[in-house]
């Protein structure tokens, strides 16, 4: 079955800051992953899919870029709002395994 | 879109646990939809559980699919998720999820779980 692999695994970061937080699969899952947030106490989200395609409704300062095995999540001006567990997710064939998170908070 | 989770929420060793999803906003009677199941223990990362097609093909998690049975009703608005012989490890959120795949020239295309349920905490204890 084809890991996927986050990292970091937490990070802290200033408001305003870049941040970018990336994901690994072990084989090539072409554009067909997923980027979901999860805020304290709540609901998984999706934030991007197809590795890239911003979600409605999704600011964008948020951003998504890979392809095959190496994808990255940016976020371009980290808000207070922004603190939450991100997650990526493999949807190409099952299972449809997902990262194991980062934490992202502020400094 | 939206999908509710039902069932026991304390549930004791070896029994089995069975989680009723109930949605509205769509049919899993209908081509392309699909119902499935994603967990979290406390504290932990999402793990996808298992996933059933309007076509009734189902797909499990390698890991647990030998205590895993995912069916659909006849109305298609409802999904059942049975887990048995569950022990402390499976306390855990459990989430019910909505998949519908896009058609393209060539067949279906796979997409993200784009509706979430709002959980049910399942905690397995004697």
């Amino acid at each position: 079955d084809i890991q996927m692999t986050q990292s970091p695994t937490s990070l802290s970061a200033f408001v305003g800051d870049r941040v970018t937080i990336t994901c690994r699969a072990s084989q090539d899952i072409r554009n067909h992953l997923a980027w979901y947030q999860q805020k304290p106490g709540g609901v998984p989200k999706v934030l991007i899919y197809t590795a890239s395609t911003l979600e409605s409704g999704v600011p964008p300062r948020f951003s998504g870029s890979g392809s095959g095995t190496y994808f990255t999540l940016t976020i371009s001006s980290l808000q207070p709002e922004d603190v939450a567990t991100y997650y990526c997710q493999k949807y190409d064939s099952d299972p449809y395994t997902f990262g194991q998170g980062t934490k992202l908070e502020i400094k | 879109i939206t999908l509710k989770e039902a069932g026991p929420t304390l549930v004791k060793p070896t029994q089995t646990l069975t989680l009723t999803c109930t949605f509205s906003g769509f049919s899993l009677n209908s081509a392309a939809e699909g119902v499935g199941w994603v967990r979290q223990p406390p504290g932990k990362a999402l793990e996808w559980l298992a996933l059933i097609y309007w076509d009734d093909d189902q797909r499990y998690s390698p890991s647990l699919k030998n205590r895993l049975t995912i069916t659909k009703d006849t109305s298609g608005t409802h999904v059942v998720l049975t887990m048995t012989n569950v022990e402390p490890v499976d306390t855990a959120t459990y989430y019910c999820v909505h998949r519908r795949l896009p058609y393209e020239p060539g067949g279906y295309v796979p997409y993200h779980f784009d509706y979430w349920g709002q959980g049910i905490l399942v905690t397995v204890s004697s």
